[in-house]
């Protein structure tokens, strides 16, 4: 499966909403697919599994959507610490893919 | 709390060997997988596969070089990743993170990540 996210670059300001896309080469269950964030520097976070889940600690102003190959990523309000890059993933039991990035911006 | 910790950054010559460790601790060691990922200077994460902790079977990814070792040893609660014939492509920031598989799957843990540079 490759995860091919858009657009590569997003250049918004803070308070404003930001919609993130990912599309699968093939149908993928929602249960193997979430998206993470990583900040300048630091490791990879969690922020939604299963299409739709918050993690444990995520603000309500992430957001995630999707089934089959198409899947979005929301966050209805920026604040500081999102101006970062974010990943959709997909992985089971015996595969696993990260998209490409989109870089969120000021 | 749940805390992953990795060995520190490793230089190494081109064809050597290394071998990074991922100390877990704040629950059950053989309860959850731990994945590995690597990012390469600048570039995006890549997906190196997972070791079931239980058994210790690895599963590593699609394409993988046969290069990457995956390892555990229940008794200090750490995984291992070892890294043979190093190549300079091998020069990355590598990731080790919880992977939960049951019903959804997920990292939902993740460490600091240990840099990893081959040079001659």
């Amino acid at each position: 499966i490759v995860l091919t996210q858009s657009p590569g670059t997003l250049s918004l300001s803070p308070g404003e909403r930001a919609t993130l896309s990912c599309r699968a080469s093939q149908n993928v269950n929602n249960v193997y697919f979430g998206w993470y964030r990583q900040n300048v520097g630091q490791a990879p976070r969690l922020l939604i599994y299963s299409v739709s889940q918050r993690a444990t600690g995520i603000p309500d102003r992430f957001s995630g959507s999707g089934s089959g190959t198409d899947f979005t990523l929301t966050i209805s309000r920026l604040e500081p610490e999102d101006f970062a890059v974010y990943y959709c993933h997909h992985s089971d039991d015996s595969v696993g893919t990260f998209g490409q990035g989109t870089k969120v911006e000021i | 709390q749940v805390q992953l910790v990795q060995s520190g950054s490793e230089v190494g010559r081109p064809g050597a060997s290394v071998k990074l460790s991922c100390k877990t601790s704040g629950y059950t060691f053989t309860t959850f997988a731990l994945a590995w990922v690597r990012q390469a200077p600048g570039q995006g994460l890549e997906w190196l596969g997972w070791i079931n902790t239980n058994t210790g079977n690895p599963s590593y990814a699609q394409g993988s070089t046969g290069r990457l070792v995956f390892s555990s040893d229940t008794s200090l609660n750490t995984a291992y990743l070892q890294i043979n014939s190093l190549k300079a492509e091998d020069t990355a920031i590598y990731y080790c993170a919880r992977y939960f598989t049951y019903y959804y799957y997920y990292l939902d843990v993740w460490g600091k990540g240990t840099t990893v540079t081959v040079s001659s």
